[in-house]
This record gives C-alpha cells, sequence and structure tokens, in this order.
C-alpha cells in the first residue's frame, strides 16, 4: 500500500509569492495534519483535517490555509511568503482523530525555500 | 517551560551499547506518547507509541512511560551505525488534536 504522499517535493518561491502543497493520505485515512519545521526543531502544527471539516489549527498566522477535498487529500495554502516560511512541510496521516490511539505518519514533506 | 523537552545531543555510544533517550513532558493529562526517528533530509518515521505506565517492547526497541514523573524514554539495546539519527519525543496534550514534539536528540553510533 502506498504511504502519504506529498508534492511538490522541493519549491523554491519568492517574497511575498503565494504558494499550495499538497498531500494524500494513507488509503483507508480520513484525517490529515499538517506540520512546519525549521531546521533544527521538532515539527510544529499548523492544522488538522477530517472528513473535510477543520478538526485543528495551531499559533499560524492567517496567512496560512488548508482544506480537504472529498477524497481526502488536502492543499496547504501559504500567501505573501516571508523568509521566515522556509522550512520542511509536513503532512500526516491518520484513520481518524481519537483522543488516545490517534497515530500520526508523516509523508516524505515539501522543503520550501523563500529567498 | 517547554511543553516537550528533550537533550540535543549528539549522543555517542558505540556500535552494540544500549542508547538511552529521555524526554519530559508539562502537561500531566497527557495520554498518547510517540517516538519518531528522522534521517538528516527526510521525513519522521514512527517508531512506537506508548499509553500506559511502564514498559513497551518492539524489537530493539523499549519505550518506558513514567506519568507520575512525566517522564518517557526509548531504550535502543544493540545499537547499529544505521541507528544514527535525530530521534523525536511527541506528546498529545489533554484536549488536542495536534502532537507536540521535542527538538529532537540526534544520536551518534560509532562502529
Amino acid at each position: 500500500d502506498a504511504g502519504v504522499t506529498q508534492s511538490p517535493t522541493h519549491l523554491i518561491k519568492t517574497r511575498g509569492q503565494q504558494v499550495t502543497l499538497r498531500c494524500s493520505p494513507i488509503s483507508g485515512h480520513k484525517s490529515v495534519s499538517w506540520y512546519q519545521q525549521v531546521l533544527g526543531q521538532g515539527p510544529q502544527f499548523i492544522f488538522q483535517y477530517y472528513e473535510k471539516e477543520e478538526r485543528g489549527r495551531g499559533n499560524f498566522p492567517d496567512r496560512f490555509s488548508a482544506r480537504q477535498f472529498p477524497n481526502y487529500s488536502s492543499e496547504l495554502n501559504v500567501n505573501a511568503l516571508l523568509l521566515g516560511d522556509s522550512a520542511l512541510y509536513l503532512c500526516a496521516s491518520s484513520a481518524a482523530p481519537r483522543e488516545r490511539a490517534e497515530t500520526q505518519y508523516f509523508g516524505p514533506g515539501t522543503r520550501l525555500l523563500v529567498l | 517551560q517547554k511543553e516537550v523537552e528533550q537533550n540535543s545531543g549528539p549522543l555517542s555510544v558505540p556500535e552494540g551499547a544500549i542508547a538511552s533517550l529521555n524526554c519530559t513532558y508539562s502537561d500531566r493529562g497527557s495520554q498518547s506518547f510517540f517516538w519518531y526517528r528522522q534521517y538528516s533530509g527526510k521525513s519522521p518515521e514512527l517508531i512506537m507509541s506508548i499509553y500506559s505506565n511502564g514498559d513497551k517492547e518492539d524489537g530493539r526497541f523499549t519505550a518506558q512511560l513514567n506519568k507520575a514523573s512525566q517522564y518517557v524514554s526509548l531504550l535502543i539495546r544493540d545499537s547499529q551505525p544505521s541507528d544514527s539519527a535525530t530521534y523525536l519525543c511527541a506528546v498529545r496534550p489533554t484536549g488536542r488534536r495536534a502532537l507536540t514534539f521535542g527538538s529532537g536528540t540526534r544520536l551518534q553510533v560509532q562502529p
């Protein structure tokens, strides 16, 4: 079975531009979470979606937005890019949000460089 | 105080030794704990999850949880050079959907 897929793998943008990152979860998984990982740090939570509804949002500005489609794939959009948005963007897939036993599996990530 | 704290390392151990990685967390009500391994330039890969106090073993890996001390650890027995990576501790705090990660501990296994 295919794992979590993300596209593109790498991206270079300039300040002020907009970017869209894509994620397809593991087959049968209905929940997608997005994380940002800056070099030398652990991943930081951006959004979680389940059944096309936002279930959680991290401490990120409104320039960050996301959505989930009927096939459970997801897009993360970042507007007005800043140099500080340069990071590895990770998508994590889980079967469904559950209080205790929800396990998240990460995709390969999209490495974004903002110049 | 950070929500999840790990020693950044590097932790250097000889091949065949036991590597011990530690993590403390601040939310006493946390119920779910995970260890991920991340090779340089790659994404995190799940190693183990643990939900109850005590030990949980999977092959060469043992996760240990002590909720009273708010402490979770990962032991790697018979460490191999291929275990050299950054190990991320992740906690799901009370009432939250997302995982909170530590900054990771870099492990170096010397041949």
